[in-house]
């Protein structure tokens, strides 16, 4: 079945530290990844997306992620978090096909500290 | 363009009664997604248009639940009758020919 894993539900980071996000997701031959951020009582934005290239995507706010086919994973990174960037990080797949359903993972928390 | 709008943003009603939520997609864009965020299900698409037809209803949760999008500038999610488990943020989103989606800020609905 096709399905995106994000084992970390929270993630919590000092501030100017460097951070990971951890996002998996089951094999298919054609894949488009996205990362989502959702601050507080808002909705979904787009930070990056792979849909074919490059496999290192640089998205807004200083984050990037890396598609790697072998492992079926698209972490996400940012060298230096900032306290602004304590929100909720989805990640989501459309999976090749007729279809244009986006599934998301369960979201992991970026708890940034003082 | 203003983004895609959702009314209304909060809505409490009593169980039992009719819920109506509202989406005015982003101009131009063909494809309109509905979502429903909780925290025990996280994110599920409930379902989605193209071109104002609706394509893949597979996650609507109950007969309850329908949606309509009579032209391309407006869509609704109906619940009727709701219950306190409907209790959710509704995100409506939609997309043009490509898979990225924008987000409206959503509806908070709380069935009490």
């Amino acid at each position: 079945a096709q399905s995106v894993t994000q084992l970390d539900s929270q993630v919590p980071v000092f501030e100017e530290a460097p951070v990971e996000l951890r996002c998996n997701y089951s094999s298919s031959v054609s894949v488009y990844l996205f990362w989502y951020v959702q601050y507080p009582n808002q909705g979904l934005q787009l930070l990056l997306k792979y849909l074919s290239g490059s496999t290192l995507v640089k998205g807004i706010n200083g984050f990037e992620a890396e598609f790697n086919k072998s492992q079926t994973s698209f972490h996400l990174r940012k060298p230096s978090v900032h306290i602004s960037d304590t929100a909720e990080y989805f990640c989501a797949v459309l999976y090749g096909g007729a279809t244009n359903k986006l599934i998301f993972g369960t979201g992991t928390l970026l708890a940034v500290q003082p | 363009d203003a983004g895609v709008i959702q009314s209304p943003r909060h809505e409490v009603t009593e169980m039992g009664q009719e819920v109506t939520l509202r989406c005015k997609p982003i101009s131009g864009h063909d494809y309109l997604f509905w979502y429903r965020q909780t925290m025990m299900r996280g994110l599920e698409l409930l379902i989605y248009f193209n071109n104002n037809v609706p394509i893949d209803d597979s996650g609507m949760p109950e007969d309850r639940f329908s949606a309509k999008m009579p032209n391309a500038s407006f869509s609704t999610l109906k619940i009727q009758p709701s219950e306190p488990r409907d209790s959710a943020v509704y995100f409506c989103a939609s997309s043009l020919l490509g898979p990225e989606a924008f987000f409206g800020q959503g509806t908070r609905l709380t069935v009490v």
